[in-house]
């Protein structure tokens, strides 16, 4: 079974600049969701897809952060402008079920750096 | 005050030791507490889970949650070099189910 695909794996760019991530969960996977993971600490829950609606965007940067999930599989996560505070590992997860949510796989993670 | 916290090490053992990692959470509302294992340039995966208190034995790792006193164990025996990683606690309730996490604990067993 593959897993949690991410790209890409690696970013640099300079504040005020944008961005965009790619995930692609395990097949018929319906839940999804994505993370940011500032240096020394665990991952943040920033947005939470049942198939293609959100479900939990509580803690989502709505005035620079955006996300979507198109058709229910693919998803991109925005960042417009960046800020320095940006810099931080972005994973998208995936469930089968969100009644098992527990149970989630992460995808390698996006590094960003923001200078 | 965090939801969960967790030492963050880092903890160094010999191999072979007997590792105990500890996390306390605050928010009442959590049932599933899970622990992640996260090696470097890795995303997170899922180690083991219990739900509500009591014990959990798969292999040489034992969780276990305390829910009166709002903490949660994982015991690793006979640890091997290649358990070298940062574990995470997490916990999730079930109205949000939405997983909160520990800020990991990093360890490293030396052979």
């Amino acid at each position: 079974e593959a897993g949690v695909a991410q790209s890409p794996r690696y970013k640099i760019i300079e504040k005020r600049q944008s961005v965009a991530f790619w995930c692609n969960p395990i097949s018929g996977h319906a839940t999804l969701y994505w993370y940011q993971q500032i240096l020394g600490q665990g991952p943040k829950l920033l947005i939470q897809f049942q198939n293609n609606g959100v479900v939990d965007d509580s803690q989502l940067p709505k005035d620079r952060f955006s996300a979507e999930r198109l058709k229910g599989v693919d998803s991109t996560l925005k960042i417009q402008p960046a800020k320095l505070e940006d810099s931080a590992v972005y994973l998208c997860a995936s469930s089968l079920v969100r009644t098992v949510s527990y149970e989630q796989y992460f995808g390698p993670g996006t590094r960003l750096t923001v200078t | 005050q965090k939801e969960v916290e967790q030492d963050p090490g880092p903890l160094s053992v010999p191999e072979g030791a007997i590792v105990s990692l500890n996390c306390t959470y605050s928010n009442s509302a959590f049932q599933y507490f899970m622990w992640y294992r996260q090696y470097s340039r890795k995303g997170p995966e899922l180690l083991m889970y219990t739900y509500s208190s009591g014990n959990k034995e798969d292999g040489r790792f034992t969780a276990q949650v305390d829910k009166s006193s709002k903490y949660i164990s994982l015991f690793i025996r006979d640890s091997q070099p290649s358990d070298s990683a940062t574990y995470l606690c997490a916990t999730m309730d079930t109205g949000r189910r939405a997983l909160t996490f520990g800020s990991g604990t990093r360890l490293q067993v030396q052979p």
